[in-house]
């Protein structure tokens, strides 16, 4: 079984500040993990995922994010947010097997960025 | 990746009554997913639809409740049936593209049931 913890249901900061959002996962075999970003009334896009190689992850829009196996954590992060960042992150795992594996999803951080 | 629609993008039905949602993907892809994601809540796989092949249910989801069909390999629906207040939820479509390890969701369903 697996299991991912988002302590932080909402987090507010200013525009352009740097900004943390906290992921945890517990499983008993090895992972795959992903951030998942919600944009009002829209679906779920994938903003990074890690597979395995390099523990840290980047997007294209700026945000990256470590995987700290020691820890069992997956932290996303960005420098300078901006107000288009607002938005809904889920944080997932899956096991790290060929095929389909069944993605667990955490309860969400919602992120506004104040103007 | 894979482009996913779904219809209706919200509706508002009353009690007692069923909707069905509907999945259009752009690619062929074998397994095809269905998630609620409840008021304040985290995502939750409802059953996973094969084509040719009766869908398989997450605990404490069942056929009646949630009838899917898979008639091919572009396609799906979900049935909520027979709604209460508690159905109130977003409904997502959810394919995997092979060999991607990554999900792809289409834009949800947002239920709000009277």
């Amino acid at each position: 079984a697996q299991s991912v913890t988002q302590l932080d249901s909402q987090v507010p900061v200013f525009e352009e500040a740097p900004v943390e959002l906290r992921c945890n996962y517990s499983s008993s075999v090895s992972v795959y993990l992903f951030w998942y970003v919600q944009y009002p009334n829209q679906g779920l896009q994938l903003l990074l995922k890690y597979l395995s190689g390099s523990t840290l992850v980047e997007s294209i829009n700026g945000f990256e994010a470590e995987f700290n196996k020691s820890q069992t954590s997956f932290h996303l992060r960005k420098p300078s947010v901006h107000i288009s960042d607002t938005a809904e992150y889920f944080c997932a795992v899956s096991p790290a097997r060929g095929g389909y594996q069944k993605v667990t999803f955490g309860t969400g951080t919602k992120l506004q960025v104040i103007p | 990746s894979a482009v996913i629609s779904q219809k209706p993008s919200r509706d508002i039905c009353q009690r007692g009554t069923s909707l069905t949602i509907q999945c259009q993907v752009d690619s062929q892809v074998t397994m095809m997913f269905w998630y609620r994601q409840q008021p304040g809540q985290s995502l939750t796989l409802i059953a996973t639809a094969n084509q040719g092949s009766e869908a398989t249910y997450e605990s404490g989801f069942v056929i009646d409740k949630f009838p899917i069909s898979r008639p091919n390999l572009t396609f799906s629906t979900l049935t909520v049936s027979n709604m209460s207040p508690e159905d109130s939820s977003i409904y997502l479509c959810s394919v995997e593209v092979p060999g991607t390890s990554e999900a792809f969701f289409g834009q949800g369903t947002r239920l709000t049931v009277v």
